[in-house]
């Protein structure tokens, strides 16, 4: 089975630009999670949904974050507009059920924002 | 106080060695407590979980928890240069997983 799927792997933009960042969850998962992780904050939940529906969002930085999860298969995080702060490495997990459960994790998306 | 807490490290070792890493957390009324191991540039995995104070042995790798301490830990025995990573500590905190910072582990051969 596939794990965790997420696109771009690398994504350089420039200030003021708008990024999507894409993640196709493990197939029957119910839980999806987006972390997003710098040397400074370490690893943070930005939010997370169940059966499509968004939860918590309380981590998202502010406004200019969003996040959808359109179906079982597909979630976005959206930047608009970006700024240099907020480049990091950007993690979707998915998991059967929140917890105790394990997160299984994409392989990432760096985000650069010059 | 930060919700979980981990010393950054870096945390060096010689291969053969116990590792011992630890965790604080914040949050009296947590349940359950996960270590995840990342390499450089990959994504963290789930090496361990843990639910009930005392031990917990998988392998070479062995959990505590204290939970009226507000303490967790993993030791790993007979370290190996590939347990070289940083190591992270994860609570359940009200249906979130809250990681700490992580502890960077080298084991020299």
């Amino acid at each position: 089975d596939a794990g965790v799927i997420q696109s771009p792997r690398h994504e350089v933009t420039e200030m003021g630009q708008e990024v999507t960042l894409r993640c196709k969850p493990i197939s029957g998962h119910d839980y999806l999670f987006w972390y997003r992780q710098t040397m400074m904050r370490g690893l943070e939940l930005l939010i997370y949904f169940n059966n499509n529906v968004p939860i918590d969002d309380s981590g998202m930085p502010e406004d200019r974050f969003s996040a959808k999860m359109p179906n079982a298969s597909f979630s976005t995080l959206k930047i608009q507009p970006s700024e240099p702060r907020d480049s990091a490495v950007y993690f979707c997990a998915s998991s059967r059920r929140q917890g105790p459960g394990e997160l299984f994790f994409g392989e990432g998306s760096r985000l650069t924002v010059l | 106080q930060k919700e979980v807490e981990q010393n950054s490290g870096p945390l060096s070792v010689p291969e053969g060695a116990i590792a011992s890493l630890n965790c604080t957390y914040s949050d009296r009324v947590s349940q359950s407590f996960f270590w995840y191991r990342q390499y450089s540039g990959k994504s963290p995995e789930l090496i361990m979980s843990i639910y009930s104070n005392g031990d917990k042995e998988d392998g070479r790798f062995t959990a505590q928890l204290n939970k009226a301490s507000q303490y967790v830990s993993l030791l790993i025995r007979d370290s190996q240069p590939s347990d070289s990573a940083t190591y992270l500590c994860a609570v359940n905190q009200g249906g979130k997983l809250i990681f700490g910072q992580g502890t960077e582990l080298s084991v020299k051969p």
